[in-house]
């Protein structure tokens, strides 16, 4: 089976603080996304990345950053956390063959 | 650019049948889905189709693709309690990074 796995279900930060969520995928899949889901709005991507160390802007990339230094582990940082940023947010990740893309449980993150 | 749009809500009995539609704006769309996603959970595929067929069947569900008006469901006959979930639309192309856009989900509450 397939597992994307985040660090954390739920995160309390406090504005201004510097937060990262991690997210992990043991299917050695070349793609992993970040996205952000909020009440009728659906799913935003924030970034995505293709391979190791790359990276790319998605529909709503600002106040966010990413790395991605291994290729398993894609991370999600924000560099000085709003409360605007609270949020669902989601990792996934897909091969370069693949049909669909495989999601984590969600962090959910109140920045107060 | 791609636009994916979801109704936000849907109510059926127990037994019925539900219809969840989706329209998309990107013709170049090769693969559509339908993920659900139920309460504090993250998203799993549900079902997808491949944007050269008009329909697939899997046990209780069928997928319907109007590629001419961009119009997309999802029917689940014999609607059941455990199908109540977020149900949301999406799309992708082949190659490129992979990339997969969301509609906004459309809530189904199935009332006993």
């Amino acid at each position: 089976d397939v597992k994307v796995t985040q660090s954390s279900r739920y995160l309390v930060k406090r504005t201004g603080e510097k937060v990262f969520l991690e997210c992990v995928q043991d299917m050695d899949h070349e793609n992993m996304f970040w996205y952000r889901q909020d009440p009728g709005l659906g799913l935003r991507l924030i970034y995505f990345s293709y391979d190791v160390k790359m990276k790319e802007k998605g529909d709503i990339p600002e106040g966010y950053s990413v790395s991605r230094e291994k290729k398993e582990r894609f991370s999600l940082i924000l560099e000085s956390a709003s409360t605007n940023q609270t949020s669902m947010y989601l990792c996934a990740s897909r091969g370069q063959l693949d049909t669909e893309a495989f999601f984590g449980q969600g962090t959910r993150l109140t920045v107060v | 650019g791609e636009d994916v749009e979801q109704s936000l809500f849907l109510s059926v009995r127990e037994g019925d049948s539900s219809v969840i539609n989706c329209t998309y704006t990107d013709s170049s769309s090769t693969y559509l889905y339908w993920y659900k996603q139920e309460p504090g959970a993250g998203l799993q595929l549900l079902t997808y189709i491949f944007s050269n067929m008009d329909m697939k069947q899997d046990q209780r569900l069928t997928v319907l693709l109007n590629k001419k008006d961009k119009h997309l469901s999802l029917r689940i006959a014999d609607t059941q309690t455990g199908d109540s979930a977020i149900y949301f639309c999406a799309e992708s192309i082949t190659g490129g990074y992979q990339k997969v856009t969301f509609g906004t989900g459309t809530k189904l509450q199935v009332i006993p």
